[in-house]
C-alpha cells in the first residue's frame, strides 16, 4: 500500500469554528508533512514531524495546531482561521528525516479547505 | 537549497516526447536534482531524481549536464494524462533536513 489518505476532502468552516485535518499511511514511514498550497502557487512547507516529534515549524501561526498520535496517523487542527487561510491543505510521508538518504515524499490528495 | 528555473508553460503533441528543461545554476556538488509532478486538483507525485549520471526509471529520463547546472527531463511518449505541473527540486543529499523546496514549475500540456 503506496497511499496516503486525507479526510476530509472538502472543508467549509467559519472563522470562529474549531475543525481538523486528518492524514494517514500504513507504509511504516517515520517522516509526515504538512504543505499549504494556495490557487496556482507551489506548495509550501508548514510542519514536518520525524518518530513522530516535530522537527521543523516553517513559522506557521498558531492558530494551526499539529499533532502525530502515533506513526501512521497526522493531524492539522484548526481554529480561528482567516479567509486567507483558504487553501489545498497535502500532507505527505517519507521513509525517514535527516538520517543521511535520499528519499522520496509520497503526498495525499489533499483537503480543500475554504474559510469563510 | 539551489535555486531552479524553469519555463512558465510548455505544449507537446500527445506520442511525442516531451523535453522539460531545468535551469540550476547554482547546484552545489552534494545536491541531488529531483523531478515531482501535480495533476490538477491531486498531490505531487515523485518521478525520478539524479546527482549527475543520467537516470531512467518507468516514468521518465532525467539527462544532467555536465557541469550539473541544467537538466533535462524527457517522458518519452506523452500522453493526454501527463497533462500537469512539473516541478524541478534540487536538494541536499544528507543534510539535516528533508525539505522540499517547490519553484513555480512548468505546466505542460500535451495536445491530443
Amino acid at each position: 500500500d503506496t497511499e496516503v489518505t486525507q479526510t476530509p476532502k472538502h472543508l467549509v468552516m467559519g472563522m470562529t469554528n474549531k475543525k481538523s485535518l486528518k492524514c494517514e499511511q500504513h507504509m511504516g514511514h517515520r517522516a509526515m508533512y504538512w504543505y499549504k498550497q494556495k490557487a496556482k502557487k507551489p506548495p509550501e512547507l508548514m510542519f514536518v514531524y520525524s518518530y513522530e516529534k516535530l522537527s521543523i515549524n516553517e513559522s506557521v501561526p498558531s492558530r494551526f495546531s499539529p499533532e502525530c498520535p502515533n506513526s501512521s496517523l497526522l493531524n492539522l487542527h484548526l481554529h480561528a482561521l482567516q479567509p486567507e487561510d483558504s487553501a489545498l491543505y497535502l500532507c505527505a510521508s517519507s521513509q525517514d528525516w535527516g538520517t543521511g538518504f535520499v528519499d522520496e515524499q509520497f503526498f495525499g490528495p489533499g483537503t480543500r479547505l475554504t474559510v469563510l | 537549497d539551489a535555486k531552479t528555473t524553469q519555463p512558465t508553460s510548455m505544449d507537446c503533441a500527445e506520442g511525442r516526447a516531451a523535453n522539460l528543461p531545468c535551469n540550476h545554476s547554482t547546484i552545489s556538488g552534494n545536491e541531488y536534482v529531483y523531478w515531482y509532478r501535480q495533476i490538477h486538483s491531486q498531490g505531487p507525485q515523485y518521478i525520478i531524481h539524479g546527482l549527475k549520471n543520467n537516470e531512467t526509471n518507468e516514468m521518465a529520463s532525467l539527462i544532467i549536464t555536465e557541469d550539473r547546472k541544467s537538466s533535462t527531463l524527457i517522458l518519452p511518449h506523452a500522453t493526454l494524462r501527463d497533462t500537469a505541473v512539473y516541478y524541478c527540486i534540487v536538494r541536499v543529499y544528507g543534510g539535516a533536513t528533508n525539505k522540499l523546496i517547490f519553484g513555480t514549475g512548468t505546466l505542460l500540456a500535451v495536445q491530443p
